[in-house]
């Protein structure tokens, strides 16, 4: 079992609706969890982090954790062309320490259609 | 302007050549990492640095080999004995610890094509 899965896509949304992106993951103890964004042949950009149980929200995006059900969800609120991309979920496994090693999911292509 | 500057952003190079990539950063960071990613997959980790003159192996390491004498600075070599070095190489640096684990943020990337 991969230690991080998303659903590689394309997750096809129009435009103004809103995208839920899911991620799960296998260690039970993961502690921090990270929804990177990256445009083709771009750099991954962090667009949200996630400590706690619960809901986190940016602007447009809110970020949903459930350590139980280890999963961890991003929802992009009125969607936009620009919203285009691969979303990388990565986490931080419990036991790296203080190494910061991050763990990244194959991610899930978003297309905003207008 | 603060940030992570890698270069080159392409780079091509004949098959048996060791290569170097630069990746510095004025951040004021401690944590210093460089990734791979290969076309449609995720990111995979090569080595990391958590200060000056200390790095550790990733899951990937064989093959390449890093520096870190200044805490601004962590370039990457690929070496001939790495099989297959075409990919896209990414340094990240990490921000400040929110209880033990903090934000990665990652440089422009450089595009490696071996021949």
């Amino acid at each position: 079992q991969k230690e991080v899965e998303q659903n590689s896509g394309p997750l096809s949304v129009p435009e103004g609706a809103i995208a839920s992106l899911n991620c799960t993951y296998s260690d039970r103890v993961s502690q921090s969890f990270f929804w990177y964004r990256q445009y083709s042949g771009k750099s991954p950009e962090l667009i949200m982090s996630i400590y706690s149980n619960g809901d986190k929200e940016d602007g447009r995006f809110t970020a949903q954790l459930n350590k139980a059900s280890q999963y961890v969800s991003l929802l992009i609120r009125d969607s936009q062309p620009s919203d285009s991309a691969t979303y990388l979920c990565a986490v931080i496994a419990y036991g790296s320490g203080n190494t910061g090693k991050l763990i990244f999911g194959q991610g899930t292509t978003l297309q905003v259609k207008p | 302007d603060g940030g992570i500057t890698q270069s080159p952003k392409y780079l091509f190079r004949k098959e048996g050549q060791n290569v170097t990539l630069s990746c510095e950063q004025n951040l004021n960071h401690d944590a210093m990492y460089w990734y791979r990613q290969d076309p449609g997959q995720g990111l995979r980790l090569i080595y990391y640095s958590q200060i000056v003159n200390d790095f550790q192996k990733g899951d990937i390491a064989e093959g390449y080999s890093v520096s870190r004498e200044k805490k601004e600075s962590f370039p990457l070599t690929v070496t001939s004995a790495q099989k297959n070095p075409t990919a896209f190489y990414l340094c990240a640096s990490r921000g400040p610890v929110r209880g033990a684990w903090g934000e990665q943020y990652f440089g422009p990337g450089t595009r490696l094509t071996v021949t």
